[in-house]
């Protein structure tokens, strides 16, 4: 079946400094994937979606320029979160899209992040 | 626009049956899906309806009415490994975004 792998499954950073999150689909092509953000007891709020070989597309309220996505293989998309504060503090999980598999999507085991 | 609607919290007794409902009104709509979630782990997928009508899949069962924008997932034999977040989800028309509702927190007691 598919397989997607994130890493790290858990971080913790200093206020200031920069994380970046890795999704790779380990048994197939990935031409989208999605990147969720979850705070505790809430749902899954869809922050971006990565395409590969162009631009996120980004949902309204997340700053492009905090959380820089890249998607530069059929296999490999990043979310590097920049300059983190304690609120960024979150489980962040990506997903990637393709059709036949689960109907379309497999989602990573997620990343735990805390700021301090 | 995207809304989606499932009751915050259930609690059910260990070998009941329990529905939990979805209500959504959507701009688009190419399918309706259906996670489990345990606490610090990512979904994992349940079900899907496209159809309306009801889909089987051992204790899981899973209902969707377009026409009313509505779904149900039904769980029975519950047992205690069954207590977890139950999360809808819609998929766009263009049949790329899913937007996940708010999460439904089920307590499977003794």
């Amino acid at each position: 079946g598919a397989v997607v792998s994130q890493h790290p499954s858990w971080v913790i950073c200093k206020s200031g400094t920069s994380v970046k999150i890795e999704c790779r689909s380990l048994d197939f092509q990935a031409t989208t994937m999605f990147w969720y953000r979850q705070f505790p007891k809430q749902s899954l709020m869809l922050m971006a979606t990565s395409n590969e070989g162009s631009k996120a597309t980004y949902e309204q309220g997340v700053e492009k320029d905090k959380f820089l996505i890249n998607h530069a293989s059929l296999t490999l998309s990043t979310l590097t979160v920049t300059s983190a504060h304690p609120e960024d503090s979150s489980f962040y999980i990506c997903s990637a899209r393709d059709e036949g598999i689960n109907y379309g999507y497999t989602f990573g085991s997620g990343t735990r992040l805390t700021v301090v | 626009g995207q809304n989606i609607d499932q009751p915050t919290e259930m609690t059910a007794t260990e070998g009941a049956i329990v529905q939990i409902n979805c209500t959504y009104q959507t701009s688009g709509f190419n399918g309706l899906f259906w996670y489990q979630q345990h606490a610090g782990e990512a979904p994992t997928f349940l079900s899907y309806n496209v159809l309306d009508g009801l889909e089987e899949k051992g204790r899981f069962s899973s209902f969707l009415s377009r026409s009313k924008g509505y779904s149900y997932l039904l769980l029975k034999e519950l047992q205690m490994k069954d207590s977890a977040s139950y999360l809808c989800a819609v998929r766009d028309y263009a049949g790329n975004m899913l937007t996940f509702g708010g999460g439904t927190r089920l307590m499977v007691k003794p």
